[in-house]
C-alpha cells in the first residue's frame, strides 16, 4: 500500500513565509504534486516534482527528495487569500493515478 | 463553460434509493475518476477508466458503480445509498501522465438521510 502524511492544520501570518511537509512511502514514484483546495471548491494544481531538487513557480516553490520520500511546499509572501488546505498527491506506475494525502489546512492571520 | 462539469451540484437522498453523479469534460482527455472527500480522510479513489472499455476499482469501490458512455462521460451511481456515502464526490480527468495531474470538476455534495 501507499502511506502519505502531512501535518492536519498550520497557522502563520500574512507576509511571512510558510513551508508544508510531505513524506511518502510508496512503490512505482512517479511524481508528486501539490494542489490548493478552498473549502467546498474543486482542488487546484500548484507544482509538480518528479526529479530531486526545487521546483519556483512565483510566490510557491516545491521541493523533492526521492531517497528520503519527503517533498514541502514554500508558500512566501503569505497573503489571506492563502488560506485553504493543502494537498499533497503521489503518482505511481505507468498511469495517472494519484493517491492523496489527508491536506493540510492553512489559516493565514493578520 | 467549465471543463469538466458535474451535476448535480448539491443532492439530498433518502437511504435506499438510488442515484446516479454525471460528469462530463470538454478537455478531450482519455482518463476519468472519481474520488469522494471526507473530512480528515481525504480524496479516495472509487473508479477510474482510460478510455470507454477500460474501467478499474479504486480503494474503496464497494456500494458504487460506474459506466463510461463515451469518452467524455463518466457517470458514479449508488445503487442503494447509506448515510456513510454522505461525502463531497469529484470526478477528475487527465490525459496520459501529464505534469499538470487533473482537471477536476466542481464537485457534489450528496447527504444521504
Amino acid at each position: 500500500g501507499q502511506n502519505i502524511d502531512q501535518p492536519t492544520e498550520m497557522t502563520a501570518t500574512e507576509g511571512a513565509i510558510v513551508q508544508i511537509n510531505c513524506t511518502y512511502q510508496t512503490s512505482g514514484f512517479n511524481g508528486l504534486f501539490w494542489y490548493q483546495q478552498h473549502a467546498g471548491e474543486a482542488p487546484t494544481f500548484l507544482s509538480y516534482n518528479v526529479l530531486d531538487g526545487l521546483e519556483e513557480k512565483g510566490r510557491f516553490s516545491s521541493f523533492l527528495s526521492r531517497s528520503k520520500g519527503y517533498s514541502y511546499l514554500l508558500l512566501k509572501e503569505l497573503q489571506m487569500k492563502d488560506s485553504a488546505s493543502y494537498l499533497c498527491a503521489v503518482r505511481t506506475g505507468g498511469g495517472n493515478k494519484l493517491t492523496f494525502g489527508t491536506g493540510t489546512q492553512l489559516k493565514v492571520e493578520l | 463553460d467549465a471543463d469538466v462539469t458535474q451535476t448535480p451540484r448539491n443532492r439530498i437522498t433518502k437511504t435506499g434509493k438510488r442515484i446516479m453523479l454525471e460528469c462530463s469534460q470538454t478537455k478531450g482527455h482519455d482518463r476519468m475518476y472519481w474520488y469522494r472527500q471526507d473530512p480528515g480522510l481525504g480524496l479516495r479513489l472509487i473508479y477510474y477508466s482510460f478510455d470507454v472499455k477500460d474501467i478499474n476499482k479504486g480503494e474503496i469501490s464497494d456500494g458504487y458503480s460506474v459506466s463510461r458512455q463515451a469518452q467524455a462521460k463518466f457517470s458514479l451511481s449508488l445503487e442503494s445509498a447509506i448515510p456513510n456515502q454522505t461525502a463531497l464526490y469529484f470526478c477528475a480527468t487527465s490525459e496520459s501522465a501529464r505534469v499538470d495531474g487533473y482537471t477536476f470538476g466542481s464537485g457534489t455534495r450528496l447527504t444521504v438521510v
